[in-house]
């Protein structure tokens, strides 16, 4: 079944120690999402790829980067992580066609700790 | 800037009920809008999406409108079950490329 994987579903860090979350999609979509959602909170974009073409958030902090080296994979990096971005971190992937953007799916997040 | 308001923030029903979750939205420049689901600890599972031309859509149980004008929508579930149990997201896919989600609606079905 075509889908959007995410990994690792656990991620636990230390305080300032990098780390790299990944995503991978098998629909062939054009377009490719990060969020951040805090407990009870709605989740948050950081960042999208329209093809290559990276679009940022104005409020996203410059400790979030992320790359996207083919249609089928992007990456969230966290240089230096703090207690404040504990959180799930879910991809989703879409189609923009015919000047219309298409359905979102989600994958199942990852989820970060911070000691 | 687009703000996206959902009312109410949580709802109990019994089984069997039909019932309507609401979305509001300050700025019609708009794509789309996009109900989900999300179960607690999980991604978000989409429900209907209605594109800014469309005035709705319908999947099963579930049926969504769209009043551009008037900046609202809203999810109407019909014969409610147990397993409907989970929160209830909508989002805007604004002209200007940003996605905005409002809070959500707890949804608990009692048996």
């Amino acid at each position: 079944d075509a889908m959007v994987i995410q990994n690792p579903r656990y991620q636990v860090t230390q305080f300032g120690k990098p780390v790299t979350l990944s995503c991978s999609q098998t629909l062939n979509h054009n377009v490719m999402y990060w969020y951040q959602q805090k407990s009870s909170q709605a989740p948050k974009l950081l960042f999208h790829y329209y093809d290559k073409d990276f679009n940022n958030e104005a409020d996203t902090p410059d400790n979030f980067q992320s790359r996207r080296p083919n249609t089928s994979f992007c990456f969230l990096d966290i240089r230096s992580p703090g207690l404040g971005d504990a959180a799930m971190y879910l991809c989703a992937t879409s189609s923009f066609d015919w000047g219309a953007y298409n359905e979102q799916f989600f994958g199942p997040g990852t989820r970060l700790t911070v000691l | 800037k687009q703000e996206v308001t959902q009312i109410p923030a949580a709802l109990s029903v019994p089984e069997g009920e039909n019932l309507v979750l609401n979305c509001s939205f300050t700025d019609s420049a708009i794509y789309n809008l996009q109900w989900f689901r999300q179960d607690p600890g999980k991604g978000l599972t989409s429900l209907l999406l209605i594109q800014s031309s469309q005035r709705e859509q319908t999947s099963g149980r579930l049926n969504a409108s769209l009043d551009k004008s008037s900046g609202r929508s809203t999810l109407y579930i019909a014969a409610s079950q147990p397993g409907d149990s989970a929160t209830y997201l909508c989002a805007v896919t604004g002209r200007d490329d940003k996605i905005i989600f409002g809070k959500g609606t707890r949804l608990h079905i009692l048996p």
